[in-house]
């Protein structure tokens, strides 16, 4: 079966701007999680979703945000950029019916902020 | 303060011998503690999952070791390929009141197998 798409892979935006992010689970699953990833940092969670509502939340501004639609796609937003927000974005799915189930990770999407 | 600390230095080991990872912890009680593979500019890949009452769990070469006490956990890969080289990545599984999925990650320890 298809794993976690996420689009696009690679983007470069500038400061002030913002952003959507795309990510496609595994078909069947409900829970889509986001998670940062940065060399000074390592992967920070941002937040779940499960059946479109918001489950759980990392500790970023709220210049981050998500959604989740019927179909389990998600979307992640971060408005006004800044430069320390250049990134290996990364979407995770999961069954989400119980914790410890397996999380399946996408590529990411890179993005730089200049 | 929270911490979850992997070896620092990457590890270079000789083709054939068993590679061995650790993950201290402070200050969490996770539910579980998974390990995960990141090869450079893709995302981790699910290896392991050991929950907090078990004590080791193995997978073909693979074996993890979970002491809640010690708050440690042990990664170990015999037979080392080179083919394994990468950064290995554990994460503490918080058992969030709501439910759900939220991994804590360690910075990641770098592999490297040689021949």
């Amino acid at each position: 079966k298809a794993g976690v798409t996420q689009t696009p892979r690679y983007l470069i935006k500038t400061r002030g701007q913002q952003v959507t992010l795309s990510c496609s689970p595994i078909s069947g699953h409900r829970s889509v999680s986001w998670y940062q990833q940065t060399p000074g940092q390592g992967l920070q969670f941002l937040f779940e979703y499960f059946s479109e509502t918001q489950r759980n939340k990392g500790n970023f501004p709220g210049r981050f945000s998500g959604r989740q639609f019927s179909n389990s796609r998600s979307e992640m937003n971060v408005s006004t950029l800044e430069l320390g927000d250049s990134a290996l974005y990364l979407c995770a799915s999961s069954l989400g019916t119980d914790s410890g189930n397996t999380i399946y990770f996408g590529e990411g999407s890179w993005l730089t902020v200049v | 303060s929270q911490k979850i600390e992997q070896n620092s230095e990457a590890l270079n080991i000789q083709e054939g011998k068993t590679a061995t990872l650790t993950c201290n912890y402070t200050n969490y009680s996770p539910a579980y503690l998974q390990w995960y593979r990141q090869d450079p500019g893709r995302g981790p890949v699910f290896l392991l999952l050991i929950r907090e009452n078990e004590k080791e769990k193995r997978k073909e070469r693979l074996k993890v070791t979970f002491d809640t006490t010690l708050k440690q956990s042990l990664f170990h890969i015999t037979a080392s390929q080179p083919a394994d080289s990468a950064t290995y990545l554990c994460a503490l599984g918080l058992n969030p009141t709501g439910g759900g999925n939220k991994l804590t990650f360690g910075t990641g320890t770098q592999l490297k197998v040689e021949l």
